[in-house]
């Protein structure tokens, strides 16, 4: 199956730094990248959806000038958490489909933790 | 809006035993539903899915069959083993979604020898 690759895998910075997550699609273009956030025993959500050459779309509730999401190309989009704060530590991962319809399977990138001190 | 709905864990089985993680869904038109597997320390991965009413999902003895007129996938395997332990969630595909997917709240499994 087609591959989706994250960098890095897991992350600590300091309060206030700010930490750029990426996602890549090794095998196939993608126009379209999910952001997903996942909380400590809890399910994924949905942050928004990066799309090759515009602007994202962001869910409701989340920030999108502390979360911002550069999708430059058809196999890179990033993710950087600016101004980072304990509470935004979490497992972020993203997802990216491979073009061709409805029934097209989303892959995962391996996630990445990223631990605020 | 679409929803998907799991039974809450965690779930504790005996090596062998039978598994099942219900899962409900709600949403309009035709779906596709998804079960993804995390284990730990890992992202997620396509563990079965299935794309239309009635179809059956399988992959590694689980199973989930599409049931429309009760809104179900829930997942079941006859046999579980520790390997098995991790946390699964079900997902759903609404039409015109392109790959954005809805996600359960997770059921953790915890498989003792």
């Amino acid at each position: 199956g087609a591959v989706v690759s994250q960098h890095p895998s897991w992350v600590i910075c300091k309060s206030g730094t700010s930490v750029k997550i990426e996602c890549r699609s090794l095998d196939f273009q993608a126009t379209t990248m999910f952001w997903y956030r996942q909380f400590p025993k809890q399910s994924l959500m949905l942050m928004a959806t990066s799309n090759e050459g515009s602007k994202a779309t962001y869910e409701q509730g989340v920030e999108k000038d502390k979360f911002l999401i550069n999708h430059a190309s058809l196999t890179l989009s990033t993710l950087t958490v600016t101004s980072a704060h304990p509470e935004d530590s979490s497992f972020y991962i993203c997802s990216a489909g491979v073009p061709g319809g409805a029934n097209t399977e989303a892959f995962f990138g391996q996630g990445t933790r990223l631990t605020v001190v | 809006g679409n929803s998907v709905t799991q039974m809450e864990g965690p779930v504790t089985l005996s090596e062998e035993a039978f598994l099942t993680i219900n899962c409900t869904y709600t949403a309009t038109g035709y779906p596709s539903l998804f079960w993804y597997v995390q284990y730990p320390g890992e992202g997620l991965q396509l563990l079965l899915k299935a794309t239309k009413a009635d179809d059956k999902g399988s992959n590694k003895g689980f199973e989930a069959t599409y049931r429309k007129e009760t809104t179900s996938f829930h997942l079941e395997k006859g046999s579980v083993q520790v390997s098995d332990s991790a946390v699964y969630f079900c997902a759903l595909r609404g039409n015109n979604a392109g790959n954005m997917l809805t996600f359960g709240g997770g059921t953790r499994l915890m498989v003792k020898p």
